[in-house]
């Protein structure tokens, strides 16, 4: 699984766009790109995931750069609810199925 | 759908003791995962169970066992306790793209 490295913290205002980046620059053609959060006590929560295009559901956008070698994964209206730690994790989908390298994230404070 | 739950939400043990955690996939989910989670090591991946096969191992000790049923029910066994293994353990099982999706977790703590 390719390395990745995120800022260590980030704060955002409520309401405002969370935008967290994620350098993944020696990833290869068939990994994949996925976002996980984990709010304090609780299991990881799955957010979202993408190869190459661009992808969004009803929790954030992934923006996936041409060569991808970054992403960023976009809450659009952060709000006191989004404080959690936020893990980038870049691997492939099928082989080492079920096994996620976590590092040590990125905490996102959402201040009022 | 239900999401994956885990028994017991907590646990306390004592030194050399065993313990035995369990974890229901997702319905229609075949792949599950083992996490632990501590403050110094973060979240560490403990092993794999595909169709009652294990198919990726992390790097624990033996003392770290688990199974599969045939219902995709997981259990996983701690042998010989020590104050290490005190733990947030985690569960997961995985959608079509290998997404995983977690429990909330035992909360294991070794006296």
């Amino acid at each position: 699984d390719a390395k990745t490295t995120q800022p260590t913290s980030m704060d955002c205002a409520e309401g405002r766009a969370a935008n967290l980046p994620c350098n993944h620059s020696t990833i290869s053609g068939n990994e994949y790109v996925y976002w996980y959060r984990q709010i304090h006590s609780q299991g990881p929560q799955y957010i979202i995931h993408g190869l190459k295009n661009n992808e969004t559901n009803e929790m954030a956008s992934l923006i996936i750069t041409e060569d991808r070698k970054s992403s960023t994964l976009i809450l659009p209206h952060a709000t006191l609810r989004d404080t959690a730690v936020y893990y980038c994790i870049v691997r492939v989908a099928i082989t080492n199925a079920g096994k996620s390298t976590f590092g040590d994230g990125t905490t996102l404070t959402v201040k009022p | 759908k239900a999401g994956v739950t885990q028994t017991p939400r907590y646990l306390i043990k004592t030194r050399g003791q065993q313990v035995t955690l369990s974890c229901s996939p997702i319905s229609g989910h075949r792949s599950v995962s083992w996490y632990q989670q501590t403050p110094g090591q973060g979240l560490q991946f403990l092993f794999e169970y595909f169709s009652e096969t294990q198919r990726n191992k992390g790097n624990f000790p033996g003392r770290f066992s688990g199974r599969q049923f045939s219902n995709s029910r997981s259990e996983m066994n701690v042998s010989t306790l020590e104050l290490g293994d005190s733990a947030l353990y985690l569960c997961a099982s995985s959608g079509v793209y290998n997404e995983q999706f977690f429990g909330p977790g035992t909360r294991l703590t070794v006296l």
